[in-house]
């Protein structure tokens, strides 16, 4: 029983370097969503997908790109690092969320920047 | 702006009950969700509230107000394994969900 599953769970950067953080589903949800969680503040959402090829801004997009490519698939990209960007990021999916299907977050991935 | 409010923490005894307050304000209303994380894990799904009035699941129990702005989550017979950060959800008019900080719980013996 995967339903959502991050890679890597760990990763320390240099800044100026990129990477991609990977996300998939089980689930064959439509919705997917990448946020990120810093110490004191609620998750913001970075980027989201309302369905396969599709991707939209959420309220903090700037420094990062995304990707889905696959319905069960949604990518987040670090292009070039910053120590701002040091944080937790979670990858979550859901059915839809014009009613009361909840979304499911994977374990996180941990982003150190230095 | 849209803002969600909890307390940063509580802590309370095994085995007592213990009431997490959150208030909102956001553009629209569409539900209020909330989670359950532990510390170095994802959050997982406790409950939703559409309506005015209580939902009961269990020990957990979730109340809502939407003319005041207000939910609270409720935990019974608290365990030691309920010690943990409870995320207030509010999803808005766009159907996003905007999350308050979190609460920490802190139960002792």
């Amino acid at each position: 029983n995967a339903g959502v599953t991050q890679t890597p769970k760990f990763r320390v950067l240099k800044t100026g370097q990129s990477m991609t953080l990977l996300c998939a589903q089980d689930m064959n949800h439509e919705y997917m969503y990448w946020y990120r969680q810093d110490p004191g503040m609620g998750l913001r959402l970075i980027h989201y997908s309302v369905g396969e090829g599709t991707t939209a801004k959420g309220e903090v997009p700037d420094g990062y790109n995304v990707s889905r490519l696959k319905k069960q698939n949604f990518l987040l990209g670090l292009e070039s690092a910053a120590p701002s960007q040091t944080s937790v990021y979670f990858c979550a999916s859901s059915k839809n969320p014009d009613s009361n299907q909840p979304q499911h977050f994977g374990d996180g991935t941990r982003l150190s920047i230095l | 702006g849209q803002n969600i409010d909890q307390p940063t923490e509580m802590t309370a005894t095994e085995g007592a009950i213990v009431q997490i307050n959150c208030t909102y304000q956001t553009s629209g209303f569409n539900g209020l969700f909330w989670y359950q994380q532990h510390a170095g894990e994802a959050p997982t799904f406790l409950s939703y509230n559409v309506l005015d009035g209580l939902e009961e699941k269990g020990r957990f129990s979730s109340f809502l107000s939407r003319s005041k702005g207000y939910s609270y989550l409720l935990l019974k017979e608290l365990q030691m394994k309920d010690s943990a950060s409870y995320l207030c959800a509010v999803m808005d008019s766009n159907y996003q969900l905007i999350w308050g900080a979190g609460t920490k719980l802190i139960i002792k013996p």
